[in-house]
């Protein structure tokens, strides 16, 4: 059964990179048919797709957030990466990363997600 | 962007109860319509995908239709464990897009 989990600090100060980490269990990244990607969710409120990528093909990312996004993957072909430059108070949300079948784009699995806090 | 609005944004029900909730996309996406339910603390779970399509092990109670720009999950008898979040996603485009999420609550 496939899994993810996220990995990263949980607090980063304003202005700085937030990184994370996706760690892919029962699977790998280079599978047939799937993007890869995170999606947000700040406190109280809905869900906020950042971007995602096919392992070898393309990356998509979120309009607003496209100048500070970097999505990257893992030789190991078991993870993937997160960073989001330039942070501020906004940006404080739980990050989740996910598998997304390339026909429906539905979003499944879904790691348990990681609470990332920006402040100083 | 597609932009995706659910309504109601919150809707309290009984158990028992049969309830429906409303997605409409901002231009015609086909049946490329996803269903999450999200409960407290917990990541979102798929719940229906392309439409109308159950995604195993969800149960028979939940089902979803639509096509075009207009959208409806349907609950047919509320369950305690259904009072959650649910949000629906365009699958059109690449963009991911998600409704603003319908809150059902406990009458």
């Amino acid at each position: 059964q496939l899994q993810l989990q996220e990995s990263g600090p949980r607090l980063v100060k304003p202005s700085e990179t937030l990184s994370l980490t996706c760690t892919v269990s029962g699977g790998s990244i280079n599978s047939n048919n799937y993007y890869w990607g995170w999606i947000r969710q700040p406190p109280g409120k809905g869900l906020e797709w950042i971007g995602s990528f096919y392992y070898g093909g393309s990356t998509y990312y979120n309009p607003s957030l496209k100048s500070r996004v970097t999505l990257s993957a893992d030789t190991s072909k078991t993870q993937f990466s997160l960073k989001l430059s330039s942070v501020t108070a906004a940006d404080t949300a739980v990050y989740y990363c996910a598998r997304v079948d390339q026909l429906e784009l539905r979003v499944d699995p879904w790691g348990q997600g990681t609470l990332v806090t920006v402040s100083s | 962007d597609i932009q995706m609005t659910q309504s109601p944004s919150s809707l309290s029900a009984s158990v028992g109860d049969r309830v429906t909730i409303t997605c409409r996309a901002s231009q015609s996406i086909n049946n490329y319509l996803n269903w999450y339910q999200q409960t407290p603390g917990k990541a979102p779970k798929l719940l229906i995908y392309a439409a109308s399509n159950l995604q195993s092990g969800v149960p028979s109670r939940f089902s979803g239709s639509g096509s075009g720009t207009d959208f409806t999950l349907t609950i047919s008898s509320l369950q305690p464990e259904d009072f959650a979040t649910y949000y629906c996603q365009q699958g059109y485009r690449t963009s991911l897009t998600f409704g603003q999420g319908t809150k059902l609550e406990i009458k």
